[in-house]
C-alpha cells in the first residue's frame, strides 16, 4: 500500500508570491490534516480535512488556506509568502472510522523555502 | 490548556547505552491520546506507540519501552543498547478529542538524540 505522497518535495519562492502545495493519502483514509514545522516554533497544526471539509483549523492567518477533494486529495495554499513561511510542512492521513481515534501516517513533508 | 513539555533539548549518548526521553504533558480531559513519534533525518515521521488515558500499563517493543504514569502525567520514552541508527528527533504528543468530527495532535517540542558510535 502506497503511503502518503506530498509534491513537491522542495519549493523555493519569493515574498509576496503563493504556493499550493499537494498532498495524496493512502488509499482509503479520508480525513488528512496539515502541520507547520519550524525550528522556531516547532510542529503546529494547521487544519483538518474530511470528506472535503475543514473540521478543525488551528491559529493561521487567513492566508493559510486548503481544500479537500472529492478523492480524499488535499492541496494547501499560502498566499502573499512572508519570510516566516519558511518551514517544512507535513501532511498526515488518517482512516478515522466508527469514533474511535486512528493513528495519523505522515508524507515525507514539503520544504518551502522563502527568499 | 494542553500542553506537551519535552524538556530535554538534544541528548548525545555513546552506542550502546541506554537512554530515556521524557515527556510531561497538561490536560483537563479525562480522556486522551498520548504518542511518541520519531523523526529522522529524512523528514518523515514515523509513528511509534499510542496509549490512551485509561491503559497505564508500561510496554516493551524490542529495544523501545514506554513509561505512563498518570500520577505525574508523564509518558517517557526508554531506549534500550541504543544503537546509530536510533539518531533522531522524538516528539512526544497529545490527543484530547474523542470525537470523529474533532481531533488534532499538541506537539512537544521534540528531543534530538545523538548518538556517537
Amino acid at each position: 500500500k502506497a503511503g502518503v505522497t506530498q509534491t513537491p518535495r522542495y519549493l523555493i519562492k519569493t515574498r509576496g508570491q503563493q504556493v499550493t502545495l499537494s498532498c495524496s493519502p493512502i488509499s482509503g483514509h479520508r480525513s488528512v490534516s496539515w502541520y507547520q514545522q519550524t525550528p522556531g516554533q516547532g510542529l503546529q497544526f494547521l487544519f483538518e480535512y474530511f470528506s472535503e471539509t475543514q473540521r478543525n483549523k488551528g491559529n493561521f492567518p487567513g492566508r493559510f488556506s486548503g481544500r479537500q477533494f472529492s478523492n480524499s486529495r488535499s492541496e494547501m495554499n499560502v498566499s502573499t509568502l512572508e519570510l516566516g513561511d519558511s518551514a517544512l510542512y507535513l501532511c498526515a492521513s488518517s482512516l478515522l472510522t466508527g469514533g474511535s481515534y486512528n493513528e495519523q501516517f505522515f508524507g515525507p513533508g514539503t520544504r518551502l523555502t522563502v527568499l | 490548556a494542553q500542553k506537551v513539555t519535552q524538556a530535554q533539548t538534544e541528548i548525545s549518548v555513546v552506542e550502546k547505552e541506554d537512554v530515556t526521553l521524557d515527556c510531561v504533558y497538561e490536560t483537563r480531559d479525562t480522556t486522551y491520546y498520548l504518542f511518541w513519534y520519531k523523526q529522522p533525518p529524512s523528514g518523515e515521521l514515523v509513528f511509534l506507540i499510542r496509549r490512551n488515558s485509561f491503559d497505564e500499563q508500561n510496554e516493551i517493543s524490542g529495544r523501545y519501552s514506554w513509561n505512563f504514569q498518570k500520577s505525574t502525567s508523564s509518558f517517557n520514552f526508554t531506549i534500550t543498547a541504543s544503537q546509530v541508527v536510533d539518531s533522531a528527533v522524538y516528539f512526544c504528543a497529545l490527543s484530547e478529542a474523542l470525537r470523529v468530527s474533532n481531533y488534532q495532535l499538541i506537539w512537544g517540542a521534540g528531543t534530538k538524540l545523538i548518538i556517537k558510535p
